[in-house]
């Protein structure tokens, strides 16, 4: 079975840092460009970065540029989002996605979320 | 960035009625549109992409339409696991998401 697990989350100061992980199985990691995607409950889903297959290109949300960091580890199957100078704005259920192969940007494989609250 | 407005926000409807839903776009996103179900603490299922293609797995009850700045998914007789909220996602520039409209038991 497909499988995406976010590990991560929790409780931190404004201005602090968190880096949330996402573990893949059940598919071959390394062929797929991989997303977060944030969800404040009751609100509709806000994408917050992408990365390719290989790592080598990444975007941003505005909303995030300069102070979140996509990376992935292709041999540990693994995604993570380095955040800094965290906002009250940036609590929300974190998602870890995978791209659609062939079909970039729609999000077919999708974890359960990992939380993130900022609040001092 | 592109906004895209879902309506109605919420459709109470009858187990076996048809669903119609609407996403409008503030430009163009050619048919560069996908449909995800979302039910309460779960994550997004991506339903139909490119407008009109059902992901794997997918029923056939659950088909889209539309392209440019209009695009409906439609829910041909609802099954009682299809109450759900619903939100249609671009990707012609960046990625962004609507509002959803939530589909309730009548």
């Amino acid at each position: 079975e497909e499988e995406l697990v976010e590990s991560g989350g929790g409780l931190v100061k404004p201005g602090g840092s968190l880096r949330l992980s996402c573990t893949a199985s059940g598919f071959t990691f390394s062929r797929n460009s991989m997303n977060w995607v944030r969800q404040v409950p009751g609100k509709g889903p806000e994408w917050v970065s992408s990365i390719s297959s290989s790592g080598a290109y990444k975007k941003y949300a505005e909303s995030v540029k300069g102070r979140f960091t996509i990376s992935r580890d292709n041999a540990r199957k693994s995604l993570y989002l380095q955040m800094n100078s965290l906002t009250a704005e940036d609590t929300a259920v974190y998602y870890c996605a995978r791209d659609l192969e062939g079909r970039a940007d729609y999000m077919d494989v999708w974890g359960k979320g990992t939380t993130v609250t900022v609040s001092s | 960035e592109i906004v895209l407005t879902q309506s109605p926000a919420t459709l109470s409807l009858s187990p076996g009625e048809r669903a119609t839903l609407s996403c409008r776009a503030s430009q163009s996103v050619s048919s560069y549109l996908g449909w995800y179900q979302q039910k309460p603490g779960q994550a997004p299922r991506l339903l139909i992409y490119d407008a009109s293609n059902r992901a794997t797995g997918i029923p056939a009850r659950f088909s889209g339409s539309g392209s440019g700045t209009d695009f409906t998914l439609t829910i041909s007789s609802l099954e009682p696991e299809d109450f759900a909220v619903y939100y249609c996602q671009q990707r012609s520039d960046w990625l962004t998401f609507g509002g959803g409209t939530k589909v309730e038991i009548k």
